[in-house]
């Protein structure tokens, strides 16, 4: 049971901005780093951002994260067809002494 | 270049047994923890246990603690997951990844990721 709820799905034409929500607890979010990670069908998970809002070297920085408090967001500008993909949020749990991922956000590019 | 290449997956009865491995190349592997994620079909991934680069230290989720055993073999650039009492709802693609740092903690990404190993439990 995943305690980091996202939004099923999110959807944007190309060009649009598109952002996802991660919302978590105090001893998620609140207390520790947000990762986000892109998995298009078929294919392994990618890292996307580390650390809330660092970007790995070949990420374009069309991709951004933000936190604040308990909650995360990842958003993603100038959408393209190739961003159609499943997108997870993770955090360390405290209480649980190990990762959780978020429930997951289908991006569809109409 | 990151390589991480897991094997052992196959269809093992409920109650069974089975140890998936994950082969690493590329990078000093003693240096960096290693994780092991799953994703049920059609669902979304889950993190299942982490092994810190030393190998000193094991992290495991509520629903695998006691039934499954990460360990690593740094001389053969292997991790392994051991997996015992085998549940219906342990079918999954087994992932592979490994963790940008030592500790295997809450400040690790997970940089790189196996194409992953599926477990059916049936």
């Amino acid at each position: 049971q995943s305690v980091l709820t996202q939004p099923p799905s999110a959807s944007g034409t190309p060009g649009q901005r598109v952002t996802i929500s991660c919302s978590g607890s105090s001893s998620t979010i609140g207390s520790n780093y947000v990762y986000w990670y892109q998995q298009v069908p078929g294919t392994t998970p990618k890292l996307l951002i580390y650390r809330n809002k660092q970007r790995p070297s070949g990420v374009p920085d069309r991709f951004s994260g933000s936190k604040s408090g308990t909650s995360a967001s990842l958003a993603i500008s100038g959408l393209r067809s190739d961003d159609d993909a499943d997108y997870y949020c993770a955090a360390w749990d405290d209480s649980l002494s190990g990762f959780v991922f978020g429930t997951g956000t289908k991006v569809t590019v109409l | 270049e990151v390589q991480l290449l897991e094997s052992g997956g196959g269809l093992v009865q409920p109650g069974g047994s089975l140890r998936i491995s994950c082969a690493a190349t590329g990078f000093t592997f003693s240096s960096y923890a290693m994780t092991w994620v799953r994703q049920a079909p059609g669902k979304g991934l889950e993190w299942v246990s982490a092994i810190r680069g030393g190998g000193s230290k094991t992290f495991y989720s509520d629903s695998v603690k006691g039934r499954f055993t990460i360990s690593r073999d740094n001389s053969k650039n292997t991790v392994y997951l051991q997996m015992k009492g085998l549940r219906a709802e342990d079918t999954a693609v087994y992932f592979c990844a490994k963790n940008d740092d030592f500790w295997g903690s809450q400040d690790d990404a997970l940089d790189f990721w196996g194409q992953g190993t599926m477990v059916t439990v049936s």
